[in-house]
């Protein structure tokens, strides 16, 4: 069966902390990962990784992706209250439009 | 655009009752999604469609779910007859082609209670 774990499910840290956010994977024919933000209602999309080892950026977020370790993980530097929210991350399979989540991560953080 | 729009936003129902809820993907997209969220599961598949064809359902808990798409521009999810368990966020995802690269662009979703 196709899975994706994210950790912690669950952090609270202090704003200006930095955040290391981990998604596994272990899915039958695997494309590309994708992480999401989803704060008060719709999950919105953040990054899609397809290539080991190249970080993608966007501002105090990266993240980057190891292809032989079946693993991503999403930084964020600098934090902010508005940060808060929790983080998806999604395996897409090959020849399918499929993306198979990961429970998600509950990021807190406080002024 | 509008982005993906789904109604109603809201749902209480009683157990027993038939829901229907519905979605407008974002014009031009030619696939679309059912997902459910809940605290327990995190977000599920449970049936998408490209040009309106039904690809995969596998995800369709049992045969009290059903979806159609008749159209392009719209989408509908039932449940008959709903349980409590049903009791979740159920969201309809769009994107551009049947192919993994494309983001997929989530609606508002519908919180859905049955008692």
């Amino acid at each position: 069966e196709d899975k994706v774990v994210q950790s912690p499910l669950s952090l609270v840290v202090h704003e200006g902390d930095t955040v290391t956010l981990n998604c596994s994977y272990e899915v039958t024919n695997f494309r590309s990962l994708l992480w999401y933000k989803q704060e008060k209602k719709a999950p919105t999309f953040l990054f899609m990784l397809t290539s080991s080892g190249i970080e993608k950026k966007s501002g105090r977020l990266s993240s980057i992706l190891d292809k032989k370790e079946l693993f991503s993980i999403l930084n964020i530097t600098a934090t902010q209250t508005g940060d808060s929210a929790i983080s998806l991350c999604a395996a897409a399979l090959q020849g399918a439009q499929k993306l198979v989540f990961g429970q998600g991560t509950r990021l807190t953080i406080n002024p | 655009d509008a982005g993906v729009i789904q109604s109603p936003r809201h749902e209480v129902t009683e157990m027993g009752q038939e829901v229907t809820l519905r979605c407008k993907p974002i014009s031009g997209h030619n696939s679309l999604f059912w997902y459910r969220q809940t605290m327990m599961r995190g977000l599920e598949l449970l049936i998408y469609f490209n040009n309106n064809v039904p690809i995969d359902d596998s995800g369709m808990p049992e045969d009290r779910f059903s979806a159609k798409m008749p159209n392009a521009s719209f989408s509908t999810l039932k449940i008959q007859p709903s349980e409590p368990r049903d009791s979740a966020v159920y969201f309809c995802a769009s994107s551009l082609t049947a192919d993994s690269y494309n983001e997929q662009f989530f609606g508002p979703g519908t919180r859905l209670t049955v008692l």
